[in-house]
């Protein structure tokens, strides 16, 4: 079956520092890869995505790079803010629909 | 951008009483929605796949006849919590997808989320 490993938090971070959050699968095809963000007390929010091998999702200043020969989604920002302190989710769905396999989820705490 | 709409946002049940939870596409069509539940400081886990017009398909473990879904129309998707426990206290969240999307480029959208206290 499918599955996502990312990396646990708490991540906690100065204002301006370098973010990064591992995230790994496992799937039997070629699924589509997520990050979804969710800021306290409210629900999810796609941050970026990437359907296929090579393809760089980027948002809001953060990035991640589709690598299939590692089978990885690595997000990245080079300088976060104290807006940025949320729980980030990385998520798969295969082709054949929209049904999400998340990943645990990393808090990220940004301090001023 | 597509908006789901989940409502109540909140809601407070005394033990043995049930809870609709509803969860409307308001800018499109979706053939399909999902219900996940999510513990506290955990992940979301899928718990049904919501098909307009046929039953739900319920994920491993998850109890069909204490969590009822009808997904009577294309942007409408509800919950039932029947004779709920204080076990049954988490936050639940519904997306959907755009039944134009038929690429499924853009993904699912989702709702808000509700957050379940059953005292």
């Amino acid at each position: 079956g499918n599955s996502v490993t990312q990396m646990e938090g708490p991540v906690t971070l100065s204002e301006e520092a370098f973010l990064t959050i591992n995230c790994t699968y496992t799937a039997t095809g070629y699924p589509s890869l997520f990050w979804y963000v969710q800021y306290p007390g409210e629900g999810l929010q796609l941050l970026l995505k990437a359907t296929k091998a090579d393809d760089k999702g980027s948002n809001k200043g953060f990035e991640a790079t589709y690598r299939k020969e590692t089978t990885s989604f690595h997000l990245e920002k080079g300088s976060v803010q104290v807006s940025d302190s949320a729980v980030y989710f990385c998520a798969l769905s295969e082709a054949a629909g929209n049904k999400l396999t998340f990943g645990g989820g990393t808090r990220v705490l940004v301090k001023p | 951008g597509a908006v789901v709409s989940q409502h109540p946002s909140r809601v407070i049940c005394k033990s043995g009483t049930s809870v609709k939870i509803e969860c409307r596409s308001l800018d499109f069509q979706a053939t399909t929605m999902f219900w996940y539940r999510q513990f506290p400081k955990q992940s979301l886990m899928l718990m049904a796949t919501s098909n307009e017009g046929s039953k739900a398909t319920y994920e491993q473990g998850v109890e069909k006849d204490k969590f009822l879904i009808n997904h009577a129309s294309l942007t409408l998707s509800t919950l039932t919590v029947t004779s709920a426990h204080p076990e049954d206290s988490s936050f639940y969240i519904c997306s959907a997808r755009d039944a134009r999307d038929s690429a499924r480029r853009r993904g699912a959208f989702f709702g808000q989320g509700t957050r379940l206290t059953v005292v």
